[in-house]
């Protein structure tokens, strides 16, 4: 079993609607989770991380955690199509993050 | 550089030969982290480095695989006798501290041997 497990979709989404993206992981102890965004050819980027459980809000994004399910989300609201990526999900242990397998969303104008 | 920079961007190798990529960490980041990424695997964690010391190496695929760190700064990935399944885009990342929550990604060796 994988750490961290990622729908890879691919999710297809008109211009203004709200993406959801869903992970779950397997290891209780984990305490910080993070989202990265990943543009054909290009590395991963942090859009955000969250400590324990919780919302974290950033503009159009938000990052949930429920520790008691295991499960992390990740909301955009008003999708544009510059959001068009791959989205990965990450735990950090010490100092090694463990992925999902990446959701790749496309936004259509 | 602002950024983690690597090199080369692709890299093409026959099948036997051994391969060397680059990674220019984030000036002051003591930190620095490899993976992989292939479609079967995801993203995959291969080794880190604290400083120039590698105390876990146990993420390396196999004993082809190598690293090193010199002068606090750059590393290099090394591969010898290159495999067709050693195919992947080879990520470097850096931090201002081991185990910080803000890795920074370089743009990726593309390796793909034929």
């Amino acid at each position: 079993q994988k750490e961290v497990e990622q729908d890879p979709g691919p999710l297809s989404v008109p211009e203004g609607a709200i993406v959801s993206l869903n992970c779950t992981y397997s290891n209780s102890a984990f305490q910080y989770f993070m989202w990265y965004r990943q543009y054909s050819r290009k590395g991963p980027e942090l859009l955000m991380y969250t400590y324990s459980s919780g919302n974290k809000e950033d503009g159009r994004f938000t990052a949930q955690v429920d520790k008691s399910s295991k499960y992390i989300s990740l909301f955009i609201r008003d999708s544009q199509p510059s959001d068009s990526a791959t989205y990965l999900c990450a735990t950090l242990d010490d100092y090694k993050l463990s992925f999902g397998a990446g959701t790749t969303v496309t936004v259509r104008a | 550089g602002a950024g983690v920079s690597q090199s080369p961007s692709n890299k093409v190798t026959e099948k036997g030969k051994d391969v060397e990529l680059r990674c220019d960490p984030i000036s002051g980041h003591t930190a620095l982290y490899w993976y992989r990424q292939s479609l079967g695997q995801g993203l995959e964690f291969l080794i880190y480095f604290q400083g120039n010391s590698a105390p876990d190496k146990s993420g390396l695929p196999s004993d082809r695989f190598s690293a090193e760190r010199t002068g606090g700064s750059v590393s290099t990935l090394t591969i010898q006798r290159t495999q067709q399944e050693d195919s992947a885009v080879y990520l470097c990342a850096s931090s201002h501290r081991l185990g910080n929550t803000e890795a920074f990604f370089g743009q990726g060796t593309r390796l793909t041997v034929v």
